[in-house]
């Protein structure tokens, strides 16, 4: 099944606890990109990555690193968590962008909480 | 002024209803919408995209698209209680790479 996998699905930690969320995909997809939802605010891009170790930062990126040594793997690392970073965290992937259309896939998200 | 507005809702409208979603943006150059279903707790789920002028039909689902205006509308003919989810507005940014901009959604609930 084509999918986009994420873990942990849930976490809670503590402040300055280093913490690493993994993505996967098994669709062969050159782009991946992670978000963050928060209430009101709606999804915002944290990192994204062209393919293999190409990333760039997107909106929301203090906090955050990503390392891109594989295809179909993309990490999101929190060196030192703190309570703001408290979300909701997609992992995303698609094809090359090319033309108009370019689906991106979700994963199944994270809540993590940080006390 | 945010580059993608959405009405937050909720929306509430009755079964067999019409529901008519609305979007506005701010990025001239964008050429890609979409829309994106997300149930509560769940992950956003691609339901139509859009790029031309006009209306674009699949099922029940009507996107329709005004670049002049800066206005993306989805409609839900024939809503059902499983229509009940927060929908997402978002286009592709002009100015990045394979950037998608969301809104912050609206939230749509159908009562039998």
């Amino acid at each position: 099944e084509a999918q986009v996998t994420q873990n942990p699905r849930y976490l809670i930690t503590v402040t300055g606890k280093k913490l690493t969320v993994t993505c996967s995909q098994n669709m062969n997809h050159e782009y991946m990109s992670w978000y963050r939802q928060d209430p009101g605010l709606g999804l915002r891009q944290i990192y994204y990555s062209m393919n293999v170790e190409v990333t760039d930062k997107g909106d929301v990126p203090e906090g955050y690193k990503v390392s891109r040594k594989e295809k179909r793997n993309f990490p999101l690392i929190l060196e030192s968590p703190s309570p703001n970073q408290t979300s909701l965290y997609f992992c995303a992937s698609s094809l090359v962008p090319g033309g108009l259309y370019n689906e991106q896939f979700f994963g199944p998200g994270t809540r993590l909480t940080v006390l | 002024q945010k580059e993608v507005e959405q009405n937050s809702g909720p929306l509430s409208v009755p079964e067999g209803a019409i529901a008519s979603l609305n979007c506005t943006y701010s990025d001239r150059g964008s050429q890609s919408f979409f829309w994106y279903r997300q149930y509560s707790g769940k992950s956003p789920e691609l339901i139509m995209f859009i790029y031309s002028n006009g209306d674009k039909e699949d099922g029940r689902f009507t996107a329709q698209l005004n670049k002049a205006s800066q206005y993306v509308s989805l409609l839900i003919r024939d809503s059902q209680p499983s229509d009940s989810a927060t929908y997402l507005c978002a286009l592709r940014f002009s100015g990045g790479y394979n950037k998608l901009i969301f809104g912050a959604g609206t939230r749509l609930a159908v009562h039998p």
